[in-house]
Parts: C-alpha cells; structure tokens; sequence
C-alpha cells in the first residue's frame, strides 16, 4: 500500500521567518511527482509546488522550496519569509505512477504577526 | 481563462436521496478526478475520468458513479445517500500526458454536501 505521512499535524512561525513541513511516503513506483498544496479556510485546494520524482533538482517557486530525498522517501517544504496569507492547511501528495493524487492528514500552519 | 469550475456550492440532502454534482474543467484539460473530503482528513481519491471512460477508481463503494461528457466536463453521482457521505466533493482537472498519466492536477472550489 502506498501510504503518505504528516507528522506534524499543527505548526506556527512568527512572520518574516521560515519553516519547514515534512512529509515522508512508502511506494514501490519509481516514476512519480509530488506536490504539496495548500488550502486556506476559503476550502479551495491551491498548488503550491511540484516535483519530478526523476529530477535530483530540488524545485523552488519564489518563497516556497522543496527538500526531496528520493531514497529516504522523504518531501519537505520550506517557507521563507513567511506572510500573513501563508496561514492555511498544507497537504502533502504525491502522484504514483502519475495518476491519482494520495494525500496525507495535513499540516495547519499558523502565522504568528 | 477560467479555472476549474463547480456547482452547486452547497448541497443539502436527506438519508437515501440521490445527488449530482458537476465539473467544468479547466481550459485544456481532458481528464477529471474527484475526490472526497471529510472534515478534519486529506481528500480521498474517488475516481478518475478520461475520454469518457473511468480510468481508475478509489476504495468507494457503486453508489458512486459518474460521467465524462464530450466537452470533458463531468458529473459525480452518488445514491441511497448515507449520513457519511457528508463531505466536501473537490474535483480536479489535468491534461492526459503523451506517455501515460496525468500532469499537474487543478482543483475547483468544491461542492459542499451535508446529508441530515
């Protein structure tokens, strides 16, 4: 079974600095993406960042980047200098074999002012 | 260009109705997934749709069923509705890869189903 944890099920970050999101996953697939998404109380799941499971280059978009370690199986997410509209559900998911997304439990991330 | 779209927003059925929701996917787009969302969990994968065909399918039960129009839009039907069924329904739209699989996945707002 394919299988995605989150272990930190609540964090808070002062705003203007970083943190960091884990997220591990089991798979036996080698070809395979991964996202993170958040979803703020508004309820709409918005994407945050994408990995290509081939690619050793971690992904970056502006504030947000990714530390991917393919062979621990291993997905975090760093948020630099941290806003107010940050705050909101982060999900982990990959896409094995590029199909369907599996989430897991969430993180709830808190922006301290 | 327009998102991913949804309707109805809100839905409120009772016990052992029947219910549709629908999907408009992105511009582009071919293939639609859908997914369920109980309060407080990670969204559960329901289903996926490309060319009018399910493609693959989640641990749900036959009282949820669907279709892919030629337009590419789509309807999630569920029946004999349980109390559980109680969730947010997020559907997702991507585009059907050369080589096999889907590419980024993008979600509407939801529809919002409370069964009482």
């Amino acid at each position: 079974a394919q299988t995605v944890t989150q272990s930190q099920p609540e964090m808070s970050v002062q705003e203007a600095e970083t943190v960091t999101l884990s997220c591990t996953y089991d798979t036996s697939e080698s070809d395979y993406y991964l996202f993170w998404y958040k979803q703020p109380p508004s309820r709409q799941m918005i994407l945050v960042i994408r990995q290509e499971a081939y690619k050793q280059q971690n992904a970056t978009e502006n504030r947000f980047s990714v530390n991917f370690q393919k062979a621990a199986k291993s997905f975090s997410l760093k948020i630099s200098d941290s806003q107010l509209g940050d705050a909101a559900m982060y999900f982990c998911a990959p896409s094995f074999g590029n199909e369907k997304l599996t989430f897991g439990t969430g993180t709830r991330l808190t922006i301290i002012p | 260009d327009a998102g991913v779209t949804q309707s109805p927003t809100h839905l409120i059925k009772t016990r052992g109705q029947q219910v549709t929701l629908r999907c408009s996917p992105k511009s582009g787009h071919d293939t639609v997934s859908w997914y369920q969302q109980a309060l407080g969990q990670g969204p559960q994968f329901i289903f996926q749709y490309y060319e009018e065909e399910e493609r693959q399918r989640g641990n749900f039960p036959d009282r949820f069923s669907g279709h892919q129009f030629p337009n590419y839009s789509s309807e999630l039907n569920v029946n004999a509705l349980l109390l559980g069924d109680s969730a947010l329904y997020l559907c997702a739209s991507s585009e059907r890869k050369l080589a096999g699989g889907t590419d980024t996945q993008y979600f509407g707002p939801g529809t919002r189903l409370t069964v009482l």
